[in-house]
């Protein structure tokens, strides 16, 4: 059964930095692309960042475009999310998720979700 | 890139249908054969019904289905019980500087 548990939220100042890790088990990580999703509170999902495989390609929303640094470690089945410069706006519920493919491409769905974890941006 | 649209809610009564749309562009939903459908309950995360447009995972009853005409994807629920009480969500590649695009979301109530 896959299982990816995320960790690292919490309540940050506006411009400050939370990095934010997710652990997968139950499949082969370093065979599946993985993204970060995330959920304004009563709002809808908003896709943020996607990285291959092999963490060759990475991807960004237009929302987190230089403030935001996807990354994974395959050794410790790890996923990352490096988040800088905080606003207000990009507080949410941060989930991991795996895709059902190697490369990050237009056939990739996501097909698995973590519990998520709450990033607060507020003073 | 915009959401995709989806209306804000739907209902229907034990054993009846409903169906929501998921309405993009031809940069979207209807230039590719890769929408996906997420069911999510409150508090918990998202969960992958439909994908690949008409494709159930493995355990999802198959009183989910979905289908695409054009730009507009759709997902029908039939035969609706309790536990279907949900948030859905659509999504889609989106050729454009985003390259994943989801719908607004739609509350279905079971009646």
């Amino acid at each position: 059964e896959v299982q990816l548990v995320e960790s690292g939220g919490g309540l940050v100042q506006p411009g400050g930095s939370l990095r934010l890790s997710c652990v997968g088990s139950g499949f082969d990580f370093d065979n599946f692309a993985m993204t970060w999703v995330r959920q304004a509170p009563g709002k809808g999902l908003e896709w943020v960042s996607g990285i291959s495989a092999t963490a060759v390609s990475t991807y960004y929303a237009d929302s987190v475009k230089g403030r935001f640094i996807i990354s994974r470690d395959n050794s410790k089945n790890t996923l990352y999310l490096e988040m800088n410069s905080l606003r207000a706006e990009d507080t949410a519920v941060y989930y991991c998720a795996k895709m059902d493919t190697v490369a990050v491409v237009v056939t990739s769905t996501v097909d698995s979700w973590g519990q998520g974890t709450l990033v607060t941006v507020s003073s | 890139q915009s959401a995709l649209t989806q209306p804000p809610s739907a209902s229907g009564s034990p054993g009846q249908s409903v169906t929501i749309s998921c309405t993009g562009t031809n940069s979207d939903v209807g230039g590719y054969n890769y929408v996906s459908w997420y069911q999510q309950h409150p508090g918990k995360a998202p969960k992958l019904i439909i994908y690949e447009v008409t494709k159930r995972p493995s355990g999802v009853p198959d009183r989910f289905s979905g289908s695409k005409s054009g730009n507009t994807a759709s997902l029908t629920v039939s035969g609706l019980q309790a536990e279907d009480e949900a948030d859905y969500y659509c999504s889609s590649y989106a050729r454009s500087n985003i390259f994943y695009v989801f719908g607004t979301g739609t509350k279905v109530t079971v009646l």
